[in-house]
């Protein structure tokens, strides 16, 4: 079992431009959801996915951020016209039920020039 | 809604020094309880976890947590650290009917030899 796979480990972006991340749950895990960590901060829960639906999206911010998590394929984390603000390390778990808790990947982190 | 408070940002101490890192949390409704470590550069990695049954609960390397109802509290306890312990904890809690884990702002716990 890979486990949580994010990728690309690292990213950097200019100001304006699009960032995609990309995150695949362990295998058997329908639930995934997306933390942000600011430097020298705790994580910050973003979002939470099942499988083509957004379950609780009350940590997004209100513009340029959006995820999905298609039937088939990673859950995508996109921020569109990034600032360096968003320069960050962003998380990824899974999960299939609560009492078997959370499995975090090893996260992009984004850089915005 | 949850939150959590680390109340150290950072704990010094020396090898095979017992260490405590403490955690509170406040919410009207029952909750699960975690320690997440975070070693540098990389992903969270679950160290333990209370969701119902004794309140004291132990990992494999060590570490144990006391789940203090009256108190609110989840601190996290090991007797002899070592080298290898240096990291960042963090603490979080999930509600038992929610869908997402808040957590603390996280200790750098730093093992000195």
């Amino acid at each position: 079992n890979a486990g949580v796979m994010q990728n690309p480990r690292h990213l950097v972006r200019r100001r304006g431009q699009e960032a995609r991340l990309r995150c695949s749950p362990m295998k058997g895990h329908s639930h995934v959801y997306w933390y942000r960590q600011l430097p020298e901060e705790g994580l910050k829960f973003m979002v939470y996915l099942q499988k083509e639906n957004i379950i609780d999206e009350s940590g997004m911010p209100k513009e340029r951020f959006s995820a999905e998590f298609p039937k088939e394929g990673p859950s995508i984390l996109r921020i569109q016209q990034v600032v360096r603000g968003d320069s960050a390390a962003y998380f990824c778990a899974s999960s299939q039920d609560i009492t078997y808790g959370y499995t975090f990947g090893s996260g992009t982190r984004l850089t915005v020039v | 809604a949850q939150s959590v408070t680390q109340l150290d940002s950072q704990v010094p101490v020396f090898e095979e020094a017992p260490v405590e890192l403490r955690c509170n949390y406040s919410s009207s409704v029952s909750v699960y309880l975690f320690w997440y470590v975070q070693y540098p550069n990389q992903g969270l990695q679950l160290l333990l976890k209370y969701l119902s049954g004794s309140t004291l609960v132990e990992s494999i390397n060590g570490f144990e947590a006391e789940f203090n109802k009256s108190q609110t509290s989840f601190h996290l306890r090991k007797p002899s650290v070592h080298i290898s312990d240096t990291a960042e904890y963090f603490c979080a809690v999930e509600e038992t009917s929610g869908s997402r884990l808040t957590f603390g702002e996280g200790t750098q716990l730093t093992v000195n030899p």
